[in-house]
C-alpha cells in the first residue's frame, strides 16, 4: 500500500512568494496532520483535520498560513507570502480516526527554503 | 496543557553499547505513549507505544515501560547498532484529543562502529 505522499520533496523560494505544499492521505484515512520541523523549535503541529473538517488550527504560525481539504484523500498547506523564518521542513500524517490507536503515518516531509 | 519532555541530545556511543533516552511527561488526562523514530531523510515513524500503566512496549529490541507513578516512559535498549542512528520522538495522546499527538523534541541518536 503506497504511504502518505508529500509534494514537493524540496522547494527553494525567494521571500514573498507563495508557497503550496500538497499531501495525500492514506487510503482509508480520515485524520490529516501538518506538522512543520526546525532545528530550533522541533516538531510542531499546525493543524488538523477530521473527516475533512478543521478541528485545531492553534498552532498556525498566523494568518499567512492556510490549510485546506478539498476532498478527502488531499490536502494543501499554503504560505502566503512566505518569509525565511519559515524554511523548515513540513510534514503531513494521516491516521485512521475510528481506529484511534494514535498511530500516525508520516510523509517523507518537503523541505522548504525561503531566501 | 499537555507536554513531553525528553533528554537533549545528541547522545554519541558505540555499537553494542546501552542506550537509555529519558522522557517524561504532564497530561490533563490518562494518556497513551509513544515512542517514534526518524532515520536521516525521512518521516517519523511508530516504534513502540503503552496505552496504561505497566505496561511495557517494545520492538526492534527497543523497550519502554509506562510508568504512572514517575509520569515517565524512558526507551531503553540493551546493544545498539550503527542502523540506529536516527532522532527518537516521545509522544502522548490524550483520548479526548482524538488522534493528536503532542512530541517531546527529539533525541539525536549516533551510534559509532
Amino acid at each position: 500500500d503506497a504511504g502518505v505522499i508529500q509534494s514537493p520533496r524540496h522547494e527553494v523560494t525567494e521571500m514573498g512568494q507563495e508557497v503550496t505544499l500538497r499531501c495525500k492521505l492514506i487510503s482509508g484515512h480520515n485524520s490529516l496532520f501538518w506538522y512543520r520541523q526546525t532545528m530550533m523549535r522541533g516538531l510542531e503541529l499546525l493543524i488538523y483535520f477530521n473527516n475533512n473538517v478543521p478541528i485545531d488550527d492553534s498552532g498556525m504560525p498566523e494568518d499567512r498560513f492556510s490549510a485546506k481539504m478539498p476532498n478527502a484523500s488531499f490536502s494543501t498547506l499554503k504560505i502566503q507570502p512566505s518569509e525565511p523564518r519559515d524554511s523548515a521542513v513540513y510534514f503531513c500524517a494521516s491516521s485512521h480516526g475510528q481506529q484511534n490507536t494514535g498511530e500516525l503515518f508520516f510523509g517523507e516531509g518537503s523541505r522548504l527554503t525561503v531566501l | 496543557g499537555d507536554s513531553v519532555t525528553q533528554m537533549e541530545g545528541p547522545v554519541t556511543l558505540s555499537e553494542e553499547a546501552f542506550l537509555t533516552i529519558n522522557c517524561t511527561y504532564t497530561a490533563t488526562g490518562y494518556p497513551s505513549l509513544f515512542w517514534y523514530v526518524q532515520y536521516p531523510g525521512e518521516g517519523l515513524q511508530l516504534l513502540l507505544k503503552a496505552t496504561k500503566a505497566d505496561d511495557k512496549g517494545s520492538n526492534k529490541g527497543f523497550e519502554a515501560t509506562y510508568r504512572k507513578e514517575t509520569t515517565s516512559f524512558h526507551l531503553e535498549k540493551g546493544s545498539v547498532q550503527v542502523s540506529d542512528s536516527a532522532v527518537y520522538f516521545c509522544a502522548l495522546r490524550v483520548k479526548a484529543a482524538g488522534n493528536k499527538l503532542t512530541f517531546g523534541g527529539g533525541t539525536r541518536v549516533l551510534v559509532k562502529p
